[in-house]
């Protein structure tokens, strides 16, 4: 069956600070993957999606960059942490029926002090 | 463009009271919809689907009817637990072609069960 690993789980970081998360799908090939953040009080805003290796797409523009370096894992990287950088991470990968549904992560929680 | 709106919370009940939480929808095309929970600190976990006009989604005693008329995807439970206190989204995905689809959520709706 496949797996979908986030880590790591809970993150405090300074202004300022670097950030490298990181997904890894199992049990799958060439999976489409994707980045959402979950800010406090807000819905899901999709950040990156992938639908393979270093193919990335943008939703938003932000301080945050994502790379896809093999086929099942997917990071989520910035160089310098803002304050609003704040927030739940979480990395989906979508199934192979054809109804186009995903299958989430168990979520990183970043923090920027 | 394609679009979820679902009833703002939160939700308060009672344990063994009756949930709905309305959804309705806009989309081009032929939606696929789903009911997804997240329960505190974890990842949204998909809850239920319909595929077409009329399917009945079903799971962990939730249910929920894809409307087309009304456009419409209410989630129920006819006794909800302590145990179900989580936040919940509507979403749908429309098929784009070349095998790519967009998702999209609606805000999230907060339930809390007391006891």
């Amino acid at each position: 069956s496949q797996t979908i690993h986030q880590w790591p789980a809970t993150l405090v970081q300074p202004v300022g600070s670097p950030l490298s998360l990181e997904c890894t799908v199992e049990g799958t090939s060439n999976p489409n993957l994707y980045w959402y953040r979950q800010a406090a009080g807000r819905g899901l805003q999709l950040l990156f999606y992938s639908v393979g290796i270093g193919q990335i797409s943008s939703e938003v523009p932000q301080n945050l960059s994502a790379s896809r370096p093999q086929d099942r894992q997917f990071i989520l990287s910035s160089k310098k942490l803002l304050l609003s950088d704040s927030g739940f991470y979480l990395c989906a990968w979508r199934g192979q029926l054809n109804t186009g549904e995903l299958f989430f992560g168990e979520g990183s929680r970043l923090t920027v002090l | 463009g394609d679009s979820v709106t679902q009833m703002e919370g939160p939700v308060t009940l009672s344990e063994e009271a009756f949930l709905t939480i309305n959804c309705t929808y806009t989309a081009t095309g032929y939606p696929s919809l789903f009911w997804y929970v997240q329960y505190p600190g974890e990842g949204l976990q998909l809850l239920l689907k319909a595929t077409k006009a009329d399917d009945k989604g079903s799971n962990k005693g939730f249910e929920a009817t894809y409307r087309k008329e009304t456009t419409s995807f209410h989630l129920e439970k006819g006794s909800v637990q302590v145990s179900d206190s989580a936040v919940y989204f509507c979403a749908l995905t429309v098929p784009r072609g070349a095998g790519s689809y967009q998702l999209t959520f609606g805000k999230g709706t907060k339930l809390s069960v007391i006891p």
